[in-house]
């Protein structure tokens, strides 16, 4: 059974200061991933979408997946205080279904 | 970005009672999803539904629980009856075509059974 587990469990940057989030997976045949956020009360955002290895950049965020070392990180570029959010990984582990496995979270407090 | 939106965001119940959750989805999707986050856990994974039916179900999906769509109206999640362990935030999603797409969620309907 894949198992997604998330750290920190909470991190705190200064505003501009690089945020790197890791997330660590249990299933090397996991096909794709994904980093989400939540704002306190609202939906998740998808942020980043990565399905081989190597970085895929969306905006701020940056995904970097290392499937032989089982992990998928996220590195947030400049953050800002509208940033502070929980950070969830997801990994698809349903195939066609598109069944997700999540992570704890990491909740992002970015200080000015 | 594309829109889920979810009714209520917040029902109280009676234990035994009936409850249905509802969901509308992004216009054009047609894979839908329920997922369950109990306080301070992580979300998981109750079921998936496309083409009028239950593709997967995990085993948070107990026999009171059942899902539909009809008419291309809404996507619910019905729990009959309810129990105290099924308070949660539930949350809806729904994909285009599943697979490797995006699911795109909502806001979730926080449920709490007293």
């Amino acid at each position: 059974q894949q198992k997604v587990q998330q750290s920190p469990e909470s991190l705190t940057v200064s505003e501009g200061a690089m945020a790197s989030l890791n997330c660590t997976f249990s299933d090397r045949s996991s096909d794709n991933f994904r980093w989400y956020r939540q704002h306190s009360g609202k939906g998740l955002e998808v942020l980043v979408s990565i399905f081989s290895d190597g970085e895929k950049e969306e905006g701020s965020f940056t995904a970097h997946l290392n499937r032989a070392s089982l992990h998928v990180f996220l590195h947030i570029r400049e953050p800002q205080p509208s940033d502070s959010a929980l950070y969830l990984c997801a990994v698809n582990t349903g195939g066609l279904s598109g069944k997700l496995t999540f992570g704890e979270g990491t909740q992002v407090t970015v200080i000015s | 970005g594309p829109k889920v939106l979810q009714i209520p965001s917040h029902q109280i119940i009676d234990m035994g009672q009936m409850v249905t959750l509802n969901c509308d989805p992004v216009s054009n999707h047609l894979y839908f999803y329920w997922y369950k986050q109990i306080l301070g856990q992580q979300m998981e994974f109750l079921v998936n539904f496309y083409n009028g039916k239950v593709m997967e179900k995990s085993k948070l999906f107990k026999d009171q629980f059942s899902v539909e769509r009809p008419d291309g109206s809404y996507f619910t999640l019905k729990i009959q009856p309810t129990a105290l362990e099924d308070s949660a935030v539930y949350f809806c999603a729904s994909s285009p075509l599943g697979g490797g797409n995006t699911l795109y969620f909502g806001a979730g309907t926080r449920l709490s059974v007293l």
